[in-house]
């Protein structure tokens, strides 16, 4: 079945340091891919999305570009602040059945600390 | 609030007993979403409603689980004589459409069973 691996944390970084997150995904068709935040005492929070092979999602920064010929979906950013310490979370769009229009496929979270 | 919403936040249940878990969504939003989500896990899909067709209730665990949206807004997500490996965070998301948007998430309900 359609599953996401995203690499584990957790990420500790300097500020302004550059990121990524590593996502690699397994599905049948072509999937959307999308990255959620979840900030200390919030709730999930879309971070940005990608619909089709080579497009690229982008946000306060953050950048992922949908690579179909490596399943992946790789998050960057090229400067990180203390502010953008949470965890994120790496997901496709399961369009596989069952009635359901898109529940979403997550990985398993990957915690990032941005010391000033 | 414009927000999904969600409550109780915390739950504290002893083993077997039953409880309701509700989610209010995005007002006018057609598509909910129930979510389980482990400590130190993404969250995984429970059931999906249309409405208040549920469409789709392929992830939830055990017959000890029942959502309903009876009137196509609000929604409980019911848990029956609970267990411990129930514990977890219970995430509710709408969604404006039919087809894939954006899924908007509430703060989720965090249950701990004892």
């Amino acid at each position: 079945g359609n599953s996401v691996t995203q690499m584990e944390g957790p990420v500790t970084l300097s500020e302004e340091a550059f990121l990524t997150i590593n996502c690699t995904y397994t599905a049948t068709g072509y999937p959307s891919l999308f990255w959620y935040v979840q900030y200390p005492g919030e709730g999930l929070q879309l971070l940005l999305k990608a619909t089709k092979a080579d497009d690229k999602g982008s946000n306060k920064g953050f950048e992922a570009t949908y690579r179909k010929e490596t399943t992946s979906f790789h998050l960057e950013k090229g400067s990180v602040q203390v502010s953008d310490s949470a965890v994120y979370f790496c997901a496709l769009s399961d369009r596989g059945g069952g009635g359901s229009q898109g529940n979403l496929i997550f990985g398993k979270g990957t915690k990032l600390s941005v010391k000033p | 609030g414009a927000g999904v919403s969600q409550s109780p936040r915390y739950k504290v249940a002893k083993r077997g007993q039953d409880v309701a878990l509700r989610c209010d969504p995005i007002s006018g939003h057609v598509s909910l979403f129930w979510y389980q989500q482990a400590l130190g896990q993404g969250p995984e899909f429970l059931t999906y409603f249309q409405n208040e067709a549920q469409l789709d209730k392929s992830g939830l665990p055990s017959d000890r689980f029942f959502a309903e949206r009876p009137e196509g807004s609000v929604s409980t997500l019911k848990i029956q004589r609970t267990q411990q490996e129930d514990s977890a965070v219970y995430l509710c998301a709408s969604m404006r459409g039919r087809i894939e948007e954006t899924q908007y998430f509430g703060p989720g309900t965090r249950l701990l069973v004892l």
